[in-house]
C-alpha cells in the first residue's frame, strides 16, 4: 500500500497566491521527501526534512513536518506560472526498509 | 553534463518482445533504482542495488530482470512484454539509503 498520501489531488489557484499541499503517512519515518515533476520529465529533489525537524525553508517553500499527526505540508509562496507541476512526498525510512516509497502527487496549476 | 541519463526515452514495441533500458549516472553514487510510474502517476520503487548488489526486488514479475555492471550502471531488461508493461520507467541514484533521489528523464515505454 502506498505510504504518503498527497491531499489535494489537483489545486488550481492564480499567480501570486500561495499554495498549501498536504501529505500524510501510516508508520515511522526517518525523513520526509518533496518532489517537483514537470509534465514529461523526471522528478526533481525539493527539500527533504528529517524527523526530528519540524520546519524546513528553501527560497519560496517552505516545508512542515508534524510526526505526533503523521503529517507534512508543503507551501509555495507567491506562485508563479512555472511552478505549474506534480508535487510528490516521498517517506524513507520507514519499518526498517531503506527506501523511498511516494505518494500520488498533487497537480498543481498555476493561472497567469 | 546529465547525471542520471536513460536511453532510450521512448520504447514503442509488440507485445511478447524483449527489450533493454540502459541507466548511466555521474554523480559517483553507490546506490541506484528502478521506478515505475503507471498512467495514475503512481510511482513505485522495482529494484535497488547498492555497489552492484541487488538490495531492493519488490514484487515485479521476473521477466524483469535488472543488471549491475558496475556502480554507475543500472539496466532494465524486460523479456516477454505484456500490454501491462506500459508504463514510464525512471531510474534514479541517491548517495545513500533514503537520501535525496536524483532521477532521469524516464522511458515512456509503451506495449501495442
Amino acid at each position: 500500500s502506498q505510504q504518503g498520501e498527497e491531499d489535494p489531488q489537483a489545486l488550481s489557484i492564480q499567480e501570486g497566491e500561495n499554495a498549501t499541499m498536504n501529505c500524510s503517512y501510516k508508520t515511522s519515518i526517518n525523513n520526509l521527501q518533496w518532489y517537483r515533476q514537470n509534465s514529461g520529465r523526471g522528478l526533481v529533489h525539493l527539500i527533504l526534512i528529517r524527523s526530528n525537524e519540524r520546519e524546513k525553508h528553501s527560497g519560496r517553500l517552505r516545508v512542515t513536518l508534524d510526526t505526533s499527526k503523521k503529517s507534512s505540508s508543503l507551501l509555495i509562496t507567491a506562485s508563479r506560472a512555472a511552478d505549474t507541476a506534480s508535487y510528490f512526498c516521498a517517506t524513507g525510512g520507514f519499518q526498517g526498509a531503506q527506501k523511498l516509497v511516494f505518494g500520488q502527487g498533487t497537480r498543481l496549476t498555476i493561472n497567469p | 553534463d546529465t547525471a542520471v541519463s536513460q536511453t532510450p526515452k521512448y520504447l514503442v514495441t509488440q507485445m511478447g518482445n524483449d527489450k533493454s533500458i540502459k541507466c548511466e549516472q555521474n554523480l559517483g553514487h553507490d546506490t541506484m533504482y528502478w521506478y515505475k510510474q503507471d498512467s495514475k502517476k503512481f510511482l513505485k520503487i522495482m529494484f535497488s542495488y547498492n555497489n552492484k548488489e541487488l538490495i531492493i526486488n519488490e514484487t515485479v514479475p521476473n521477466r524483469f530482470s535488472p543488471k549491475s555492471p558496475d556502480k554507475a550502471h543500472l539496466n532494465l531488461h524486460i523479456n516477454s512484454l505484456e500490454l501491462g508493461d506500459s508504463a514510464v520507467y525512471f531510474c534514479a541514484s541517491s548517495q545513500g539509503w533514503g537520501e535525496k533521489l536524483f532521477f532521469g528523464s524516464g522511458t515512456q515505454l509503451s506495449v501495442l
